[in-house]
């Protein structure tokens, strides 16, 4: 069974930092694309960003990016999101999500909640 | 930036009736390989999102046939036949033929 789970999220002040984890387990980590995508408070969804199975391609959100960093480790069947300067528009449940180009993003984690006040 | 724009923002559909609900993008999801990068998600109350329909029309592993999807171009339809509470929740459309893959604003389905 896949699963997808998420970790490191929190209320952290505006201009903070915070690491987000997602391990995967249930399928081969290495032979997939993944993916954060984010759902503020009472909203719809937004991509964040994505990166290869290998890590050769990575793409952001413009709305993320120079701030957001995404990696893994397929080692440890681990996806990552480095979030650096937060602002309050970055509260939100942020979800991964496995990636394959026939059918999209066909696996997703339960989300981990972040929020960015003082 | 491909604009994705679905329609109604709400439906209330009594169950057992159908619905339909349309999403419209700004630019042909039609890639030159003659793919379609279109999928539509549901998102039940306090529940991660689920892959229903992929490339226009291809239903997903494990989703009842009650779903069907259909168009072409910029403009598409998710069919739901005979509504039933499980049904209840918010559909995402969503492109993937350019990054940033962008969704629609989603619909909400109630029931009557």
């Amino acid at each position: 069974e896949v699963q997808l789970v998420e970790s490191g999220g929190g209320l952290v002040q505006p201009g903070r930092s915070l690491k987000l984890s997602c391990v995967a387990s249930g399928f081969t980590f290495s032979n997939y694309g993944m993916n954060w995508i984010r759902q503020a408070p009472g909203k719809g969804l937004e991509w964040v960003a994505y990166i290869s199975s290998g890590s050769s391609y990575i793409y952001y959100a413009e709305t993320v990016k120079g701030r957001f960093t995404i990696s893994r480790d397929n080692a440890k069947n681990t996806l990552y999101l480095q979030m650096t300067s937060l602002r309050s528009e970055d509260t939100a449940l942020y979800y991964c999500a496995r990636f394959s180009w026939e059918p999209g993003f066909d696996y997703w984690g339960q989300g981990v909640m972040v929020t960015v006040s003082s | 930036d491909i604009m994705m724009t679905q329609s109604p923002l709400s439906v209330a559909v009594t169950p057992g009736e159908s619905a339909s609900i349309s999403c419209r993008s700004s630019k042909s999801l039609l890639h030159s390989n003659g793919i379609t990068y279109l999928s539509w998600y549901l998102q039940r109350p306090e529940k991660s999102p689920q892959l229903l329909i992929y490339q226009i029309s291809n239903l997903a592993s494990g989703v009842s046939d009650r779903f069907s999807g259909s168009g072409s171009g910029t403009d598409f339809t998710l069919k739901i036949s005979k509504v039933e509470t499980e049904d209840v929740g918010i559909y995402y459309c969503v492109q993937f033929l350019e990054v940033p893959w962008t969704f629609g604003g989603g619909t909400k389905l109630e029931l009557k």
